[in-house]
């Protein structure tokens, strides 16, 4: 079964860091691309990260230069390193499994998402 | 990056037909047929509804259909059941190499 399951999450302190992990079974990590998204409490998506197969990583302006996205091939997982957290960043974080289609390649879509970790940043 | 517009909520009965909009700019919506729509109840993950404006992943009904015209994403969803009830999100890829999703819209079924 393809299934995505995060950990990590908790209590952190304002300027605390947190790593979220992100393990996947059913597929391999490292032959698509991966997202984080989050969602504040009550609020809507908010689209976080990404790693490419190739390894390139993109991030939104809101956690440029604070988290890292990244991937361990042989645990077949993704993780987001969170560093210098802020209230702001509390939130539910899901991770998600970029969709390709074998004949038209990536959609720019996610089809496979994790049940979320969330994380509270308050002191 | 600023999020798309949706309305924040729309209602309809069983069996009618609702359309939720979704309106981004030239750099997202407007400038690229990636715009999907993903349906979340309280409490659960995200699915996946629409792909690439208009096309439904494997196991999606046939009731939701999407489209887009300049700016502006629709998803429609016909034959309206209970099981509709949820909460509706476009996303768009943005020419930041990022991705930008809509504010949500709240779906009631009456």
């Amino acid at each position: 079964e393809v299934q995505l399951v995060e950990s990590g999450g908790g209590l952190v302190q304002p300027g605390g860091s947190l790593r979220l992990s992100c393990a996947a079974s059913g597929f391999t990590v490292s032959s698509n691309y991966m997202s984080w998204v989050r969602q504040a409490p009550g609020k809507g998506l908010e689209w976080v990260s990404v790693i490419y197969s190739g390894g390139s990583t993109y991030y939104a302006d809101s956690v440029k230069g604070r988290f890292t996205i990244s991937r361990d091939n042989s645990k077949n997982t993704l993780y987001l390193q969170m560093n210098s957290l802020r209230a702001e960043d509390t939130a539910v974080y899901y991770c998600a499994r970029g969709m390709e289609l074998e004949r038209r390649g990536v959609t720019n879509a996610f089809d496979i998402w994790g049940q979320g970790t969330m994380v509270t940043v308050s002191s | 990056q600023s999020a798309l517009t949706q309305p924040a909520s729309v209602s309809g009965s069983p069996g009618q037909s609702i359309t939720i909009s979704c309106t981004g700019t030239s750099s997202d919506v407007g400038g690229y047929n990636y715009v999907s729509w993903y349906q979340q109840h309280p409490g659960k993950a995200p699915k996946l509804m629409i792909y690439e404006v208009s096309n439904r992943p494997s196991g999606v009904s046939n009731r939701f259909s999407g489209s887009k015209s300049g700016n502006t994403a629709s998803l429609t969803i016909s034959g309206l059941q209970a099981e509709d009830e949820a909460d509706y999100y476009c996303s768009s890829y943005t020419s930041s190499s990022s991705w930008v999703f809509g504010g949500g819209t709240k779906l009631t079924v009456l």
